[in-house]
């Protein structure tokens, strides 16, 4: 059971904007940086964001990260066909000792 | 550009011990830390441990008392046990390198491609 929640499912149509919301506690958003990984079908997990907003290099500025509190969102503009697949976040739980994932978000493009 | 490849058997049978590799190309094991991680089919992801380059090492909780991760730096090499094994260990298993900055976060930048392990009679 993980201590990170998400929706379940997000849908826009192409070229729209979404967001997908990360959920915490004090114990780990509250205190740590929040990564988000998208994880397109049948393939492994591919890191998206990084320190909260931060993009590696190659991933385009139509993902952005941002984090209040003990809550974090993801969002994806100008929504593509090639953007469907579940989306995780990810961090440091100082409660646990142990790197917490979220539910999961699958993103379906209308 | 590194990459990872985890290796090993696909299928193990209960009770027994799951053994996998992940061998890490195109840069050094040195100098950084090596997570496992786990995705039971149709389902999400779960940290099972890390170890750096040095061999220190962190486990989830609800898998420490059956989990066992090394390294061999010699083979750019790290390496994953797991204990007394059920069907509900059934999973794809990946292994990342895992930064973790001073003043920064945690995150797994890397990943190998997965190798699904069946737990069966």
């Amino acid at each position: 059971q993980s201590v990170l929640t998400q929706p379940p499912s997000v849908s826009a149509a192409p070229g729209q904007k979404v967001t997908i919301s990360c959920s915490g506690s004090s114990s780990n958003l509250g205190n740590n940086y929040v990564s988000w990984y998208q994880q397109l079908p049948g393939t492994a997990p591919k890191l998206l964001i990084y320190d909260n907003n931060k993009r590696p290099s190659g991933i385009p500025d139509r993902f952005s990260g941002s984090k209040s509190g003990t809550s974090a969102t993801l969002g994806i503009t100008g929504l593509q066909t090639g953007d469907e697949a579940d989306y995780y976040c990810g961090t440091w739980d100082n409660s646990l000792s142990a790197y917490v994932f979220g539910t999961g978000t699958k993103v379906t493009v209308l | 550009q590194v990459q990872l490849q985890e290796s090993g058997p696909g299928l193990v049978k209960p009770s027994e011990t799951l053994s996998l590799t992940c061998t890490v190309s195109g840069g050094s094991i040195s100098s950084y830390y090596w997570s496992w991680i786990r995705q039971p089919p149709g389902k999400g992801l779960e940290w099972i441990g890390y170890i750096y380059y040095s061999g220190s090492t962190s486990y989830n909780p609800s898998l420490k008392s059956r989990v066992t991760i090394s390294v061999d730096t010699s083979k750019n090499q790290f390496s994953l046990k797991l204990r007394s094994v059920t069907a509900a260990d059934t999973a794809v298993f990946y292994c990342a390198r895992d930064r973790r900055v001073v003043g920064g976060g945690y995150y797994f930048d890397y990943w190998g491609q997965g190798a699904l392990v069946t737990v069966s009679s």
